[in-house]
């Protein structure tokens, strides 16, 4: 079955430098991958979808990149903030039921 | 984006009482929504999918009678802890599609306290 993977560990980054999270799935590339912002005690929030055929897509400070040989996606921050701080998971479609398979969420710190 | 209201946004209430929380699409009809749990630094588990006007689909391990699902209509679910226990506590979230290939909107979630 598909699994994705993200990094657990927390991850610190300097204000003003580039964030970058990884996410990783392990069975079949999807159609398309997305990408949420979640802060404590709220609901995720959606940021990008890029689909299979698209390499990145950017918006404002956002970037993601789709490969799927290495079935893997990136996430990118440029120029972070400490309102930038907040766990990010990514998402892909599990079957045709509407359903999305969730990754566990890495944890952005970005510090001043 | 679409918005999608979740209420209440916390309870706490005894052990053995029943807690409903509702979950609506207020700019567009939802004819699948979703229920998730979370625990603290955890993924969000998948409970059911509920459809509108018929059965909710329970994910394996979820006790379809203690956890009840209606989805009354395209904008309203309703999801219902009953005889809820101390380890019933945890972060209930509800989200809706519009198809796939679209991103998912989440209500505020729900803080459960069982005591």
């Amino acid at each position: 079955s598909q699994k994705i993977e993200q990094n657990s560990e927390a991850l610190n980054i300097q204000e003003g430098k580039t964030a970058t999270l990884t996410c990783n799935y392990t069975n079949y590339s999807p159609a398309y991958l997305q990408w949420y912002r979640q802060d404590p005690g709220r609901g995720p929030v959606f940021l990008l979808l890029i689909r299979e055929n698209e390499k990145e897509k950017r918006k404002e400070r956002l970037k993601v990149t789709f490969d799927t040989t290495l079935k893997q996606s990136l996430f990118h921050i440029t120029a972070s903030q400490p309102a930038d701080s907040a766990t990010y998971l990514c998402a892909l479609e599990r079957d045709s039921n509407y359903q999305l398979i969730w990754g566990a969420g890495t944890k952005l710190i970005i510090k001043p | 984006g679409a918005v999608v209201s979740q209420h209440p946004s916390w309870v706490i209430c005894k052990s053995g009482t029943s807690v409903k929380i509702e979950c609506r699409s207020l700019d567009f009809q939802a004819t699948t929504m979703f229920w998730y749990r979370q625990f603290p630094k955890q993924s969000l588990m998948l409970m059911a999918t509920s459809n509108e006007g018929s059965k909710a689909t329970y994910e394996q391990g979820v006790e379809k009678d203690k956890f009840l699902i209606n989805h009354a209509s395209l904008t309203l679910s309703t999801l219902t802890v009953t005889s809820a226990h101390p380890e019933d506590s945890s972060f209930y979230i509800c989200s809706a599609r519009q198809g796939t290939n679209t991103e998912a909107f989440f209500g505020q979630g729900t803080r459960l306290t069982v005591v």
